[in-house]
């Protein structure tokens, strides 16, 4: 199975901050590659399919980048509601479909 | 507007069983693979099971195969998982998400249901 490591695993920042979060597959996914953002007792909410699509009505301070084994997930110009949790998940090779451990973004 | 509403978690005791649902609605359901991720406490996401739009493709997590089944009714727009064996591993939060083609992403969620397994 393909191993999905983010880092950082938490990340504090301040609002108005550039943050980036990076993904490593543990070989070529090509751009199979999804984020998802989650906040405490929420269901998750798809932020970036296909390593650089934005999901319909997601801000575009949100981004992706990456195709192989390394991506990236940057948010330009933090805001409040921006606190959350956010995971990867590779769709190359399936099943299985896997998730990073994820990155907690605190204040 | 599209929405997915899981249901059925509770309390169950370990060896016993339990029935989640997932009520579709604003989407074409028979157009659509549907998948079961769930949470436990304080960890990530797991994929448990996902199935085809047409029955002929169903994935489980070795964590679960052998105890859960995933089925659907397109013609009721229900997804279901049939969960037995449970044991305190299984405690976790299990939502139902639609799972768009090829990419896989999961682009609709439920809010979730929680299952405890206890004594």
């Amino acid at each position: 199975d393909i191993q999905m490591t983010q880092s950082p695993s938490s990340l504090s920042a301040s609002v108005g901050d550039r943050v980036t979060i990076t993904c490593r597959a543990s070989q070529s996914i090509s751009y199979y590659l999804n984020w998802y953002q989650q906040k405490p007792g929420k269901a998750p909410k798809l932020l970036i399919y296909a390593a650089s699509s934005l999901q319909s009505g997601v801000p575009s301070r949100f981004s992706g980048s990456g195709s192989g084994a390394d991506f990236t997930l940057t948010i330009s110009s933090l805001q409040p509601e921006d606190f959350a949790t956010y995971y990867c998940q590779q769709s190359y090779s399936t099943p299985p479909i896997t998730f990073g451990l994820g990155t907690r973004l605190e204040i | 507007q599209v929405q997915l509403v899981d249901s059925g978690g509770g309390l169950v005791k370990p060896g016993g069983s339990l029935r989640l649902s997932c009520a579709a609605s604003g989407f074409t359901f028979r157009d659509y693979y549907m998948s079961w991720i769930r949470q436990a406490p304080g960890k990530g996401l797991e994929c448990v099971s996902y199935i085809s739009n047409s029955d002929s493709t169903i994935y489980y997590a070795d964590s679960v195969r052998g105890r859960f089944t995933i089925s659907r009714d397109n013609a009721k727009n229900s997804l279901f998982l049939q969960m037995s064996s449970l044991t305190a591993e299984d405690t976790a939060v299990y939502y139902c998400a639609r799972v768009r083609f090829p990419h896989y992403d999961m682009d609709v969620w439920g809010p979730g249901t929680t299952v405890t397994v206890s004594s």
